[in-house]
């Protein structure tokens, strides 16, 4: 597609479910980004991609939160146990090379837990 | 900790009128960038300035940057009611890994027609 793909749009679960969110980055976008916006709130970093490697994990808020990229483009973000605190809109970004220049983001995920 | 934090929170203003949105970061930078965001909608990027350029412009933005002071700012000519979302400014940092944007809280900017 032309731009980043996100799915599903939106997620409402019940607290202690397992979900799992879906991003399509721009085609050849070789760096992968994943962020978290909660209400009226600015961006959280989680994690970023170089290719299928994520160097550096440390914005994961909890070992609940794992992710994973496959062939250098699909991510997919997934939230074990969930609990209230993690509803947010969880957001990807790519971009054609790693650490510069602007990140082409999708919709969003919005995930609310019950 | 936000590296970037713009100010105002909110402004409102006319159809017409220019609007300026603040932004001070914390620490030595490689670029900054200034995103948009619709509501309900993802972040698209409106411009980037490097940190050995003073000022930038692109149609009605103007983006200032002092890397003394550590602030940038955004201004918006001749604002129109659809230049209505949230704004927010994005630093890259300079030395060890560059490989996230930190972004600020944002700006949510009201353009009444």
């Amino acid at each position: 597609g032309a731009g980043v793909s996100q799915s599903p749009s939106n997620k409402v679960t019940e607290k202690g479910k397992d979900v799992e969110l879906r991003c399509d980055p721009i085609s050849g976008h070789t760096a992968l980004y994943w962020y978290r916006q909660s209400l009226g709130q600015g961006l959280e970093f989680l994690i970023y991609f170089q290719g299928n490697s994520a160097p550096d994990k440390s914005g994961l808020p909890s070992d609940r939160f794992s992710a994973e990229r496959t062939g250098g483009s699909v991510s997919t973000l997934t939230i074990q146990r969930t609990q209230q605190e993690d509803s947010a809109v969880y957001l990807c970004a790519s971009s054609l090379v790693y650490a510069t220049g602007e990140l082409f983001f999708g919709e969003g995920s919005r995930l609310t837990v019950l | 900790s936000q590296q970037g934090e713009e100010d105002p929170q909110a402004l409102s203003i006319q159809e017409g009128e220019n609007a300026t949105m603040n932004c001070s970061y914390k620490t030595s930078i490689n670029n900054l960038q200034w995103y948009r965001q619709n509501s309900g909608r993802g972040l698209v990027h409106l411009i980037l300035i490097r940190s050995n350029e003073r000022e930038k412009h692109s149609g009605r933005l103007r983006v200032t940057l002092d890397t003394s002071k550590k602030s940038s700012s955004l201004l918006i000519t001749a604002s129109r009611a659809a230049d209505t979302a949230s704004y927010f400014c994005a630093t890259e940092r300079s030395g060890g890994s560059n490989y996230k944007l930190t972004f600020g809280k944002g700006t949510l900017l009201t353009v009444n027609p």
